[in-house]
C-alpha cells in the first residue's frame, strides 16, 4: 500500500515569500503530524491533528507558521514571511487511531535563499 | 518537557561486529519508545519499539532494553551488515499525548 507523500520534494524560495508544503497520509489514518528537521538533528514536533482539528500546535515556533487539515485527511503546513532560519527538512507523519506508531514520508526540503 | 540524549554521534563498526546506542530520557511519564532508521535523502522508518511494561524486546538481529528506573534504553544491533548504515533516532512519548521527543541521532557506518 501506499506510504505517507509529500509535495514538493524540494522547494527554494526567497526570503520573505510564502510557501506551503503538502501531505497526504496513510489511507485511514486519523491522526497526522509535522517535524521539522534541521541538519544533524533530530526531528522536532511542530504540530499534531487528530482527524481535522489541531489537538496540540505547541511546537509551531511562531505565527508565521499555520497548517491545517480541513477534511480530515490531507494536510497542508504553510509558513509566511519566510526567513533563512526556516530552511530545514518538513517531516509529516500518520498513524492510525489508538496506536503509538507514526510513519513518516520522505520529507520536503526547503531552502530560503 | 522530555529531554531525550542520545550517544554516540557516530558509531563506526566492522561487518559482523555488534552495534549499541543508548538514549537516556527526563520525564518519568514518558512510557513508548521507538527507534528510527533514517537514510540519505528519506524520512525515518520504525525499526523497533518498546512500551515501559516490558524491559526488553527482540527482532531478528535488532533488540531494545528499557531501564525505567535509570531513564535508559538502548537499540542493539547484532552481526551488523553494510546496509545496517544509516542514521538511527531513539525517541520518548507518552502514549496518551502522541508527540515524540528524538535523540540527536547516531551515524552508523558498517564497514565490509
Amino acid at each position: 500500500g501506499a506510504g505517507v507523500s509529500q509535495t514538493p520534494s524540494n522547494k527554494v524560495t526567497e526570503k520573505g515569500k510564502y510557501v506551503e508544503l503538502r501531505c497526504d497520509p496513510i489511507s485511514g489514518h486519523t491522526a497526522l503530524y509535522w517535524y521539522r528537521q534541521s541538519l544533524g538533528q533530530g526531528p522536532e514536533f511542530l504540530i499534531y491533528f487528530q482527524g481535522t482539528g489541531a489537538a496540540d500546535d505547541s511546537g509551531l515556533p511562531n505565527d508565521r507558521f499555520f497548517a491545517v487539515r480541513p477534511e480530515g485527511s490531507v494536510s497542508t503546513l504553510k509558513i509566511q514571511r519566510t526567513e533563512r532560519g526556516d530552511s530545514a527538512v518538513y517531516l509529516c507523519a500518520s498513524s492510525p487511531r489508538g496506536f503509538n506508531e507514526q510513519f513518516f514520508g520522505p520529507g520536503t526540503r526547503l531552502t530560503v535563499l | 518537557g522530555e529531554n531525550v540524549e542520545q550517544h554516540p554521534s557516530t558509531l563506526s563498526v566492522q561487518e559482523g561486529d555488534s552495534a549499541v546506542i543508548k538514549c537516556t530520557y527526563s520525564d518519568s511519564a514518558s512510557n513508548y519508545f521507538p527507534w528510527y532508521k533514517q537514510e540519505l535523502g528519506k524520512g525515518p522508518q520504525l525499526i523497533i519499539d518498546i512500551r515501559s511494561n516490558v524491559g526488553e524486546k527482540k527482532d531478528q538481529r535488532i533488540a531494545v532494553t528499557l531501564n525505567k528506573t535509570a531513564k535508559h534504553f538502548s537499540l542493539h544491533i547484532t552481526e551488523t551488515q553494510p546496509e545496517d548504515s544509516a542514521v538511527y533516532f531513539c525517541a520518548a512519548s507518552q502514549e496518551n499525548f502522541n508527540k515524540f521527543y528524538f535523540g540527536s541521532g547516531t551515524k552508523l557506518n558498517v564497514k565490509p
